[in-house]
């Protein structure tokens, strides 16, 4: 049964900093590795998909690798800024005629002004 | 172009009745995937569908239920509500067939609903 973990579970930076977030999933054969963020009450927001046959994706300050073998994935956050403050969660869809997603339990970030 | 939406956004009901929510996908989406959220157990699967069928079911009673139509849109219902089914209600949506590629998903704001 794939299982995915999130760490920390918390984390707060002051704002104008790098940082890193962690995802590791139990099953290697995954299809491909979504990262989301939350802010709170409200619904997620894909950041990146990283397909199975992709290392890593970009988007603006976001960089997302995937290492499949050793069952990691880490979100970097360049330049950190207040309005990144939000619960960031990582998916993996397992493979086979589905699309489910199976969660991490998530990182809440807090970027102080 | 026009986002995952979802109708109610929020509802109060008490123990015993039935809701039914909403889900629009995206236009020319035709996957829709419905996940419970929780603070005790973070965003669980409970179905999916593709057209008009469900392709994937959650580890959920059979008091969770669903449904596609022919332009996509989804319904989820839950009777005899129970206080544990208080959660954010997400539904996400997709362009393709269930697992045939790798795209990405979007999801709504969410229905919150509260049983009292």
């Amino acid at each position: 049964k794939q299982e995915v973990t999130q760490i920390p579970a918390a984390l707060s930076v002051p704002e104008g900093e790098n940082l890193v977030l962690n995802c590791s999933f139990t099953d290697s054969a995954i299809y491909n590795l979504q990262w989301f963020r939350q802010d709170p009450g409200k619904g997620l927001t894909s950041l990146l998909l990283i397909q199975s046959s992709q290392r890593e994706q970009t988007s603006g300050r976001l960089n997302a690798s995937l290492d499949k073998s050793s069952g990691r994935s880490t979100l970097y956050i360049a330049a950190s800024q207040p309005g990144d403050s939000a619960t960031y969660l990582c998916a993996v869809v397992g493979g086979g005629a589905t699309n489910k997603l199976i969660f991490g339990t998530g990182t809440l970030l807090a970027v102080q002004p | 172009k026009a986002g995952v939406t979802q109708t109610p956004r929020y509802l109060i009901k008490t123990r015993g009745q039935q809701v039914t929510l909403s889900c629009s996908p995206i236009s020319g989406h035709r996957s829709v995937s419905w996940y419970q959220q929780t603070p005790g157990q973070g965003l669980q699967f409970l179905f999916e569908y593709f057209s008009e069928t469900q392709r994937n079911k959650g580890n959920f009673p059979g008091r969770f239920s669903g449904r596609q139509f022919s332009n996509s849109r989804s319904e989820m219902n839950v009777s005899t509500l129970e206080l544990g089914d208080s959660a954010l209600y997400l539904c996400a949506s997709s362009r393709g067939e269930p697992g045939r590629y790798q795209e990405t998903q979007y999801f709504g704001p969410g229905t919150r609903l509260l049983v009292l």
